[in-house]
């Protein structure tokens, strides 16, 4: 069965804590992707990585980061959080030759 | 460049009656669109993809939708709602064939399922 997990289900932090969001797949996926969820907004891309080592920016990375150190693990990094960051943070993955992504169950961030 | 807009942020239906969500998008290539279902405290699942065979695609549960260029859209339909199917519904459109990695998604359709 296809899964994606991700660390915390809930988190809350402090404004100017560094902040790490950790995703796990184990279906040997190439492409991983970083999405936030806010009400009325939908889902935008924050950054996603097509192989180790490698990553490309989406529509909103300002203030965020990333890293991919092996193919199963990619983090997402809030280098200094703001309250602007609050929202839900759902982590997904890909295979090279599949059209679909693989969601986990997300993260909820909150900044106080 | 490509969006998508989904013309009703919020559906509320009877058990037992068809459901149409509406999606209508616009893309410089030849696009993939594909619904994703969410339930509560839930990641997202895909419910099914159109990408440039037939027109009138099939999912899970029940739901289908039409592929139609000329009016740019691709609204997702079930003949008759069922309780189960409460959840936010996103229409989501990449601009390659194959699927790719820049999908945009739309803002949501939350479905209300009365008894």
């Amino acid at each position: 069965d296809v899964k994606v997990t991700q660390s915390s289900r809930y988190l809350v932090k402090r404004t100017g804590e560094k902040v790490f969001l950790e995703c796990v797949q184990d279906m040997d996926h190439e492409n991983m992707f970083w999405y936030r969820q806010d009400p009325g907004l939908g889902l935008r891309l924050i950054y996603f990585s097509y192989d180790v080592k490698m990553k490309e920016k989406g529509d909103i990375p300002e203030g965020y980061s990333v890293s991919r150190e092996k193919k199963e693990r990619f983090s997402l990094i809030l280098e200094s959080a703001s309250t602007n960051q609050t929202s839900m943070y759902l982590c997904a993955s890909r295979g090279r030759r599949s059209y679909e992504q693989y969601f986990g169950p997300g993260t909820r961030l909150t900044v106080t | 460049a490509q969006s998508v807009t989904q013309l009703d942020s919020h559906v509320s239906v009877s058990e037992g009656t068809p459901v149409l969500l509406r999606c209508n998008y616009s893309s410089s290539y030849s696009p993939s669109l594909f619904w994703y279902v969410q339930h509560p405290n839930k990641g997202l699942q895909l419910l099914l993809k159109y990408t440039s065979a037939a027109t009138l695609v099939k999912g899970i549960n029940g739901f289908e939708a039409e592929f139609k260029k000329s009016e740019t859209s691709f609204h997702l339909t079930k003949p008759s709602a069922h309780m189960s199917d409460a959840a936010e519904y996103f229409c989501v459109v990449s601009p390659f064939t194959g699927g790719g990695n820049k999908l945009t998604f739309g803002t949501g359709t939350q479905l209300k399922v009365e008894l």
